[in-house]
Protein backbone atom coordinates (compact mmCIF):
# COMPACT_ATOMS: atom_id res chain seq x y z
CA UNK A 1 0.00 0.00 0.00
CA UNK A 2 0.86 3.45 -0.64
CA UNK A 3 0.55 6.67 1.66
CA UNK A 4 1.88 9.50 3.22
CA UNK A 5 1.70 10.77 6.43
CA UNK A 6 2.28 14.91 6.87
CA UNK A 7 2.84 15.19 10.92
CA UNK A 8 1.71 18.29 11.17
CA UNK A 9 -1.12 20.38 9.89
CA UNK A 10 0.33 23.56 10.76
CA UNK A 11 3.67 25.15 11.32
CA UNK A 12 4.78 28.64 12.64
CA UNK A 13 8.48 30.15 12.45
CA UNK A 14 9.75 33.42 13.08
CA UNK A 15 11.61 35.04 10.18
CA UNK A 16 15.47 34.07 9.89
CA UNK A 17 14.63 30.32 11.83
CA UNK A 18 15.43 27.01 10.44
CA UNK A 19 12.13 25.47 9.30
CA UNK A 20 11.28 21.50 9.57
CA UNK A 21 8.57 20.19 7.97
CA UNK A 22 7.53 16.46 8.21
CA UNK A 23 6.85 13.43 6.38
CA UNK A 24 6.84 9.88 6.61
CA UNK A 25 5.70 7.93 3.57
CA UNK A 26 5.08 3.75 2.98
CA UNK A 27 5.29 2.27 -0.48
CA UNK A 28 5.62 -1.28 -1.09
CA UNK A 29 8.01 -0.13 -4.43
CA UNK A 30 10.98 1.83 -4.55
CA UNK A 31 9.03 5.51 -4.49
CA UNK A 32 10.19 8.83 -5.95
CA UNK A 33 9.30 11.53 -3.23
CA UNK A 34 8.35 15.08 -4.12
CA UNK A 35 7.63 17.80 -2.08
CA UNK A 36 5.61 21.02 -3.66
CA UNK A 37 4.65 24.16 -2.41
CA UNK A 38 0.83 25.74 -2.95
CA UNK A 39 1.05 29.79 -2.59
CA UNK A 40 -2.88 30.81 -1.84
CA UNK A 41 -5.05 30.53 -5.15
CA UNK A 42 -2.32 29.10 -7.20
CA UNK A 43 -1.43 25.76 -8.12
CA UNK A 44 1.17 23.36 -7.02
CA UNK A 45 5.00 24.10 -8.00
CA UNK A 46 7.57 21.44 -7.39
CA UNK A 47 10.20 22.53 -4.63
CA UNK A 48 12.53 18.82 -4.81
CA UNK A 49 12.46 15.60 -6.10
CA UNK A 50 14.26 12.07 -4.61
CA UNK A 51 14.50 9.48 -7.09
CA UNK A 52 16.95 6.81 -5.77
CA UNK A 53 20.43 9.03 -6.26
CA UNK A 54 22.05 11.34 -3.56
CA UNK A 55 19.58 10.71 -0.70
CA UNK A 56 20.38 14.83 0.34
CA UNK A 57 18.31 16.55 -2.08
CA UNK A 58 18.56 19.93 -3.14
CA UNK A 59 15.36 22.10 -4.22
CA UNK A 60 14.41 25.72 -5.01
CA UNK A 61 14.73 28.81 -3.11
CA UNK A 62 17.07 26.99 0.12
CA UNK A 63 14.46 24.23 0.40
CA UNK A 64 16.33 20.62 0.48
CA UNK A 65 15.28 17.39 2.26
CA UNK A 66 17.05 14.13 3.09
CA UNK A 67 15.99 10.51 2.60
CA UNK A 68 15.69 7.87 5.13
CA UNK A 69 14.76 4.68 4.60
CA UNK A 70 15.43 2.72 7.46
CA UNK A 71 13.10 5.80 9.13
CA UNK A 72 11.07 6.18 6.14
CA UNK A 73 11.00 10.04 5.80
CA UNK A 74 11.34 12.51 3.93
CA UNK A 75 11.65 15.69 5.86
CA UNK A 76 11.83 19.05 4.30
CA UNK A 77 13.80 22.13 5.57
CA UNK A 78 15.34 25.10 5.64
CA UNK A 79 18.18 26.64 7.34
CA UNK A 80 16.20 30.46 7.46
CA UNK A 81 12.74 31.20 7.02
CA UNK A 82 11.75 34.17 4.78
CA UNK A 83 8.36 35.58 5.02
CA UNK A 84 7.28 34.72 1.17
CA UNK A 85 8.12 30.87 2.21
CA UNK A 86 4.96 31.29 4.24
CA UNK A 87 2.84 28.53 2.00
CA UNK A 88 1.11 25.41 1.98
CA UNK A 89 3.61 22.35 1.22
CA UNK A 90 2.62 18.87 0.35
CA UNK A 91 4.73 15.77 0.55
CA UNK A 92 4.23 13.11 -2.16
CA UNK A 93 4.88 9.63 -2.65
CA UNK A 94 4.77 7.97 -6.70
CA UNK A 95 5.49 4.32 -7.84
CA UNK A 96 4.69 2.19 -10.79
CA UNK A 97 2.03 -0.25 -10.73
CA UNK A 98 -0.10 -1.96 -13.30
CA UNK A 99 1.96 0.10 -15.62
CA UNK A 100 0.40 3.47 -14.19
CA UNK A 101 1.85 6.14 -12.60
CA UNK A 102 0.56 5.68 -8.49
CA UNK A 103 0.57 8.88 -7.10
CA UNK A 104 -0.63 9.92 -3.35
CA UNK A 105 -0.51 13.61 -1.32
CA UNK A 106 -0.17 13.91 2.08
CA UNK A 107 -2.72 16.09 3.38
CA UNK A 108 -0.71 19.49 3.54
CA UNK A 109 1.47 21.44 6.26
CA UNK A 110 0.44 25.12 6.21
CA UNK A 111 3.91 27.03 7.07
CA UNK A 112 3.61 30.45 9.14
CA UNK A 113 6.56 32.81 9.26
CA UNK A 114 6.18 35.03 11.95
CA UNK A 115 8.12 38.87 11.63
CA UNK B 1 9.01 25.51 -19.15
CA UNK B 2 5.85 23.66 -18.50
CA UNK B 3 2.53 25.30 -19.12
CA UNK B 4 -0.41 23.61 -18.05
CA UNK B 5 -3.37 26.47 -18.80
CA UNK B 6 -6.83 25.66 -16.92
CA UNK B 7 -9.69 28.11 -18.74
CA UNK B 8 -11.00 29.23 -16.01
CA UNK B 9 -9.88 30.48 -12.48
CA UNK B 10 -13.14 31.22 -10.70
CA UNK B 11 -16.35 29.92 -11.75
CA UNK B 12 -20.17 29.81 -10.61
CA UNK B 13 -22.71 27.29 -11.74
CA UNK B 14 -25.64 25.97 -10.52
CA UNK B 15 -27.21 22.70 -8.90
CA UNK B 16 -28.56 20.24 -11.55
CA UNK B 17 -26.03 22.37 -14.58
CA UNK B 18 -23.53 20.48 -16.68
CA UNK B 19 -20.20 21.90 -15.88
CA UNK B 20 -17.26 21.60 -18.42
CA UNK B 21 -13.75 22.29 -17.01
CA UNK B 22 -10.85 22.55 -19.42
CA UNK B 23 -7.13 22.03 -19.46
CA UNK B 24 -4.26 22.26 -21.82
CA UNK B 25 -0.54 21.18 -22.01
CA UNK B 26 2.24 22.37 -24.00
CA UNK B 27 4.97 19.86 -23.26
CA UNK B 28 3.27 16.62 -25.05
CA UNK B 29 2.81 14.78 -21.47
CA UNK B 30 1.28 11.11 -22.17
CA UNK B 31 -0.46 11.39 -18.78
CA UNK B 32 -3.13 13.92 -17.52
CA UNK B 33 -4.66 13.78 -14.16
CA UNK B 34 -7.61 16.03 -12.81
CA UNK B 35 -8.32 16.08 -8.72
CA UNK B 36 -10.08 18.05 -6.08
CA UNK B 37 -8.07 19.94 -3.52
CA UNK B 38 -10.56 20.08 0.22
CA UNK B 39 -9.05 21.66 3.33
CA UNK B 40 -8.40 19.09 5.41
CA UNK B 41 -8.61 16.66 2.75
CA UNK B 42 -5.86 17.04 0.73
CA UNK B 43 -5.99 16.30 -3.13
CA UNK B 44 -8.07 13.73 -4.14
CA UNK B 45 -7.61 12.13 -7.84
CA UNK B 46 -10.83 11.95 -9.99
CA UNK B 47 -9.86 10.59 -13.33
CA UNK B 48 -6.11 10.34 -15.15
CA UNK B 49 -5.79 9.59 -18.90
CA UNK B 50 -2.31 7.82 -20.12
CA UNK B 51 -3.51 8.82 -23.84
CA UNK B 52 -5.46 9.84 -26.31
CA UNK B 53 -9.14 8.73 -25.60
CA UNK B 54 -7.84 6.89 -22.60
CA UNK B 55 -9.05 7.41 -18.60
CA UNK B 56 -8.77 5.68 -15.72
CA UNK B 57 -10.90 6.61 -12.53
CA UNK B 58 -9.02 7.57 -9.38
CA UNK B 59 -9.71 7.79 -5.85
CA UNK B 60 -13.64 10.15 -6.20
CA UNK B 61 -15.15 9.63 -9.73
CA UNK B 62 -18.58 9.29 -8.95
CA UNK B 63 -20.46 12.49 -10.66
CA UNK B 64 -17.51 13.06 -13.04
CA UNK B 65 -16.69 12.37 -16.35
CA UNK B 66 -13.62 13.30 -18.40
CA UNK B 67 -12.91 13.50 -21.65
CA UNK B 68 -9.50 13.27 -23.94
CA UNK B 69 -9.81 13.63 -27.50
CA UNK B 70 -6.51 15.44 -28.44
CA UNK B 71 -3.28 14.53 -26.29
CA UNK B 72 -2.99 18.20 -25.04
CA UNK B 73 -6.58 18.42 -23.71
CA UNK B 74 -8.36 17.08 -20.90
CA UNK B 75 -11.58 17.94 -19.80
CA UNK B 76 -13.50 16.98 -16.42
CA UNK B 77 -17.53 17.25 -17.04
CA UNK B 78 -19.75 17.99 -13.84
CA UNK B 79 -23.11 15.64 -16.00
CA UNK B 80 -25.03 16.83 -12.90
CA UNK B 81 -23.48 19.50 -10.39
CA UNK B 82 -24.51 19.14 -6.96
CA UNK B 83 -23.68 21.60 -4.22
CA UNK B 84 -20.88 19.01 -2.66
CA UNK B 85 -18.99 19.68 -5.63
CA UNK B 86 -17.98 22.92 -4.83
CA UNK B 87 -14.49 22.95 -4.42
CA UNK B 88 -10.67 23.70 -6.10
CA UNK B 89 -10.30 21.54 -8.93
CA UNK B 90 -6.29 21.01 -10.38
CA UNK B 91 -4.86 19.84 -13.58
CA UNK B 92 -1.87 18.04 -14.25
CA UNK B 93 0.48 16.17 -16.33
CA UNK B 94 3.46 14.31 -16.75
CA UNK B 95 5.52 11.98 -18.75
CA UNK B 96 4.34 8.52 -19.17
CA UNK B 97 7.38 6.39 -18.91
CA UNK B 98 9.43 8.15 -16.40
CA UNK B 99 7.45 7.66 -13.08
CA UNK B 100 10.04 10.04 -11.75
CA UNK B 101 8.89 12.61 -13.24
CA UNK B 102 7.30 15.32 -11.61
CA UNK B 103 3.45 15.68 -12.44
CA UNK B 104 3.16 19.60 -13.78
CA UNK B 105 -0.11 21.74 -12.32
CA UNK B 106 -2.21 24.26 -13.59
CA UNK B 107 -3.25 27.28 -11.73
CA UNK B 108 -6.86 25.85 -10.61
CA UNK B 109 -10.65 26.56 -11.01
CA UNK B 110 -12.26 27.09 -8.03
CA UNK B 111 -15.81 26.39 -8.35
CA UNK B 112 -19.04 27.17 -6.44
CA UNK B 113 -22.36 25.23 -7.11
CA UNK B 114 -24.97 27.59 -5.69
Amino acid sequence: AQSVTQLDSHVSVSEGTPVLLRCNYSSSYSPSLFWYVQHPNKGLQLLLKYTSAATLVKGINGFEAEFKKSETSFHLTKPSAHMSDAAEYFCVVSDRRGGYQKVTFGIGTKLQVIP
Amino acid sequence: DVKVTQSSRYLVKRTGEKVFLECVQDMDHENMFWYRQDPGLGLRLIYFSYDVKMKEKGDIPEGYSVSREKKERFSLILESASTNQTSMYLCASSFFDREYQPQHFGDGTRLSIL
